[in-house]
């Protein structure tokens, strides 16, 4: 069965303070690997996207690493600011050449950001 | 234009309603979804329609009724709803290409169903 993990649940940090997500996953066949930000009662919004050949991508102040020998994951935050607390998903497509992607959501980290 | 926008925000319905949710994108994707979250949990899959056709229903009720009417719209019939469907419904689209790529999904801000 798919799955995605994720760690930690919930995570609350100071303002300006960096921070690290971390995704575990046994989806098959691999296609990419996705991280969500998600503010409540809001659709989820992409951050980063990675295939399988890809290990890192950045995107402002989100950088997220892909081992898919591990099949791990992570988001690194820089310089958090309070307008990143939010729910961070990462999602795993199990897409098949030919057919709409699957995706694999994991639970999410909910990260608060404080003064 | 990139977005994927939803109609309406909100919506209280009782439970002898009738009542559609809309979905609508103009990216020119062929794949779109409906996926239904509950508080602090991760969205499922409801449906998936590739080119217009039903190609994926995850086992949901027949209150539930999907509807693809050309392929920038998608709408979402609901009927006879239990106050445990209440949640925020998201639809999605993604671009069909061949071979197989990326088919990222971009997410509508959802609508946030409440069943009396």
């Amino acid at each position: 069965k798919n799955q995605v993990e994720q760690s930690p649940q919930s995570l609350i940090i100071l303002e300006g303070k960096n921070c690290t997500l971390q995704c575990n996953y046994t989806v098959s066949p691999f296609s990419n690997l996705r991280w969500y930000k998600q503010d409540t009662g809001r659709g989820p919004v992409s951050l980063t996207i990675m295939t399988f050949s890809e290990n890192t991508k950045s995107n402002g102040r989100y950088t997220a690493t892909l081992d898919a020998d591990t099949k791990q994951s992570s988001l690194h935050i820089t310089a958090s600011q309070l307008s990143d607390s939010a729910s961070y998903i990462c999602v795993v497509s199990a897409g098949q050449t030919g057919t709409a992607s699957k995706l694999t959501f994991g639970t999410g980290t909910r990260l608060q950001v404080t003064l | 234009d990139t977005e994927v926008t939803q109609t309406p925000k909100h919506l209280v319905m009782g439970m002898t309603n009738k009542k559609s949710l809309k979905c609508e994108q103009h990216m020119g994707h062929r794949a779109m979804y409906w996926y239904k979250q509950k508080a602090k949990k991760p969205p499922e899959l409801m449906f998936v329609y590739s080119y217009e056709k039903l190609s994926i229903n995850e086992s949901v009720p027949s209150r539930f009724s999907p509807e693809c009417p050309n392929s920038s719209l998608l709408n979402l019939h609901l009927h006879a709803l239990q106050p445990e469907d209440s949640a925020l419904y998201l639809c999605a689209s993604s671009q069909q290409t061949f071979p197989l790529s990326y088919n990222e999904q971009f997410f509508g801000p959802g609508t946030r169903l409440t069943v009396l």
